[in-house]
């Protein structure tokens, strides 16, 4: 059972590029989210999903894309990378009933 | 909208001694409260969780909070902590409005020394 898994665990990216964050979950859980974490600020929810074709922002949503085609996957696409975007990328899950979020290993990105 | 407060950012603590980690919410409807653990480098894991029942909740490695829904606090403490406790604490909440949105307050490193 492995979880949340998050890909890739590093990234540098420059100022301009694009790219994709990829997390899968294999618990059949309906509720999955982004999460930013920033020194200081904790964790800032960045888009939500509460099940398959439904997706929503979170608080700090500007830059950052979603969609969710499949219960498993919830990736989050960066369109232009900013420097303000470097930070670790938390991807979560959580069953309806549960209510208890599972964290992947998350996603260190750079932007330079 | 939900908010959490952790008023503390650090918390240093000798080796064996009490702890308790504050954290207060503000909500306009009933709340399910969280507490997670970061150690260095690695994702978050639960510690526990309130949804209904009982107060006082037990968690993993010794952990315990109580909900105060009068004071809207759920403080965490350990009645002795271990070198193995350092480590970054987060509180979390969800409306039970709707939705399942976890919103986290900005966290308290506690340090246990020797």
């Amino acid at each position: 059972n492995a979880g949340v898994t998050q890909t890739p665990k590093f990234q540098v990216l420059k100022t301009g590029q694009s790219m994709t964050l990829q997390c899968a979950q294999d618990m059949n859980h309906e509720y999955m989210s982004w999460y930013r974490q920033d020194p200081g600020m904790g964790l800032r929810l960045i888009h939500y999903s509460v099940g398959a074709g439904i997706t929503d922002q979170g608080e700090v949503p500007n830059g950052y894309n979603v969609s969710r085609s499949t219960t498993e996957d919830f990736p989050l696409r960066l369109l232009s990378a900013a420097p303000s975007q470097t930070s670790v990328y938390f991807c979560a899950s959580s069953s309806r009933q549960n209510y208890g979020y599972t964290f992947g290993s998350g996603t260190r990105l750079t932007v330079v | 909208a939900q908010s959490v407060t952790q008023l503390d950012s650090q918390v240093p603590v000798f080796e064996e001694a009490p702890v308790e980690l504050r954290c207060n919410y503000s909500s306009s409807v009933s709340v399910y409260l969280f507490w997670y653990v970061q150690y260095p480098n690695q994702g978050l894991q639960l510690l526990l969780k309130y949804l209904s029942g009982s107060t006082l909740v037990k968690g993993i490695n010794g952990f315990e909070a109580e909900f105060n829904k009068s004071q809207t606090s759920f403080h965490l403490r350990k009645p002795s902590v271990h070198i193995s406790d350092t480590a970054e604490y987060f509180c979390a909440v969800i409306n039970t409005g709707g939705g399942n949105k976890l919103t986290f307050g900005t966290g308290t490193q506690l340090k246990v020394e020797l």
